[in-house]
């Protein structure tokens, strides 16, 4: 069984730094691409971050770019989010999810709570 | 970047009816392979999101067959048949074409 499990969230002043971590087991993790989906309190869905199986391509949109660094660790099937410099705006849950290359998301994580306050 | 448009943010139904979700691109979807890359997803509370289904048309593995995707180029539509109570939940399109990926609003099933 397919199972991601995210952890790391919490509360964190606006400027701070925080790191996700995720999880995977019941999948050869080295087989696939990873990605981090959010979703604001009441809010629709955002992709956040995406990354090669072997970790050697990182893609991201304009608004994390630049703050947010996803990164992976094959040997331990884990995933990471390493986000600095955060915003109230970056307040969400975050997902760590599984995407195929027939381009949807086929598993997802519980997710985990992240917010930005002072 | 491509945008999602789900009109209906909220769709008031009863067990048992039809109903159609419609997700609008502001391109087309399709990809050289001939293939959409619009997906639809379900979210329900305390449980994790669902694909439902991919390629605009293709249900995911155990998905009953009351869901049924269609549509093509700019105009997508996810149907449900004969809605079941634990169909009452938020439903999302995904582009996958193009980065940034980017997802519809969400159109929330509510019961009537």
């Amino acid at each position: 069984e397919v199972q991601l499990v995210e952890s790391g969230g919490g509360l964190v002043q606006p400027g701070r730094s925080l790191k996700l971590s995720c999880v995977a087991s019941g999948f050869t993790f080295n087989n696939y691409w990873m990605t981090w989906i959010r979703q604001a309190p009441g809010k629709g869905l955002e992709w956040v971050a995406s990354i090669t199986n072997t970790g050697g391509s990182t893609y991201y949109p304009d608004s994390v770019k630049g703050r947010f660094t996803i990164s992976r660790d094959n040997a331990k099937s884990t995933l990471y989010l390493q986000m600095n410099s955060l915003r109230s705006e970056d307040t969400a849950t975050y997902y760590c999810t599984r995407p195929l290359y027939s381009g949807y998301i086929d598993y997802w994580g519980q997710g985990v709570m992240v917010t930005v306050s002072s | 970047q491509i945008m999602l448009t789900q009109q209906a943010e909220s769709l008031w139904i009863s067990p048992g009816e039809r109903v159609s979700i419609t997700c609008r691109a502001s391109q087309s979807l399709l990809y050289t392979d001939g293939k959409h890359y619009l997906s639809w997803y379900q979210q329900r509370p305390g449980q994790t999101t669902k694909a439902l289904i991919y390629h605009a048309s293709v249900r995911t593995d155990g998905v009953p067959t009351r869901f049924i995707g269609s549509g093509s180029g700019t105009e997508f539509t996810l149907s449900i048949e004969h809605v079941q109570p634990e169909d009452f939940a938020i439903y999302y399109c995904l582009q996958t074409l193009k980065s940034p990926w980017t997802f519809g609003g969400g159109t929330k099933l509510e019961l009537k």
